[in-house]
């Protein structure tokens, strides 16, 4: 089975540092992806985990653990912009590689 | 801006009707995957197109088929539409060199098309 676990939401305050977390189990594995989605809008790629470590680009990070099934986005540096829901999702082998999603958390930035 | 381009915005339909999504990919890219969000959840598979063929297919019933024509862009169709079936419907395109990797790179979603069902 496949199974994506991230918390529903989430509150930080503007300037701070926040982290996100996503849990997976699943087989054929192929690369952890995380999207930006503002309501209302498409989601929007933000980084690519397929090894072991941390990937860092300008304020985002994502970090990824394959023998624990576990990732994190860390965003750094927080912004009222960056108000609006991270989605995790899981490529797999099989099925031209399908991502498939978490539910999303929804992150609230407060002045 | 992703260069995937979705029709329509906005669509209201009735249960039972019959519906037909369209989206052009990005040029260059010639995977199409289909994916249904509901209000507050992560987006679902619905199928995948790579080179005009069905290249996957999530938990959908049949009702639910789509196309992909030579210049890679693609239909979703939904046949007699039941209420839960409203939600946002996102496209998708990627490039990939073969069927097995037809997403090697990531995703470029189109903004959606809103489908409400009465």
């Amino acid at each position: 089975g496949q199974n994506i676990d991230q918390p529903t939401e989430m509150t930080a305050t503007e300037g701070a540092i926040v982290q996100i977390n996503c849990t997976y189990q699943t087989s054929g594995f192929n690369g952890l992806f995380w999207y930006q989605q503002h309501a209302g809008e498409a989601p929007t790629f933000l980084s690519y985990n397929v090894l072991d470590g941390l990937e860092e680009k300008g304020r985002f990070s994502s970090f990824l653990s394959r023998s624990k099934g576990y990732s994190y986005l860390l965003l750094k540096e927080l912004q009222m912009k960056d108000s609006a829901s991270y989605l995790c999702a899981v490529r797999h082998y099989n099925q031209g590689g399908k991502l498939i999603f978490g539910q999303g958390t929804e992150l609230s930035v407060k002045p | 801006e992703t260069g995937v381009t979705q029709s329509p915005t906005h669509l209201i339909k009735t249960r039972g009707q019959q519906v037909t999504l369209r989206c052009s990919s990005q040029s260059g890219h010639n995977t199409v995957s289909w994916y249904q969000q509901a209000l507050g959840q992560g987006p679902q598979f619905i199928f995948q197109y790579y080179r005009e063929e069905e290249n996957g297919r999530g938990n959908f019933p049949p009702r639910f088929s789509g196309l992909q024509f030579p210049n890679y862009s693609s239909e979703l169709n939904v046949n007699a539409l039941e209420l839960d079936d409203s939600a946002l419907y996102l496209c998708a395109s990627s490039f990939g060199d073969r069927a097995e990797e037809a997403t090697n790179e990531k995703l470029f979603f189109g903004s959606g098309t809103q489908l409400s069902v009465l």
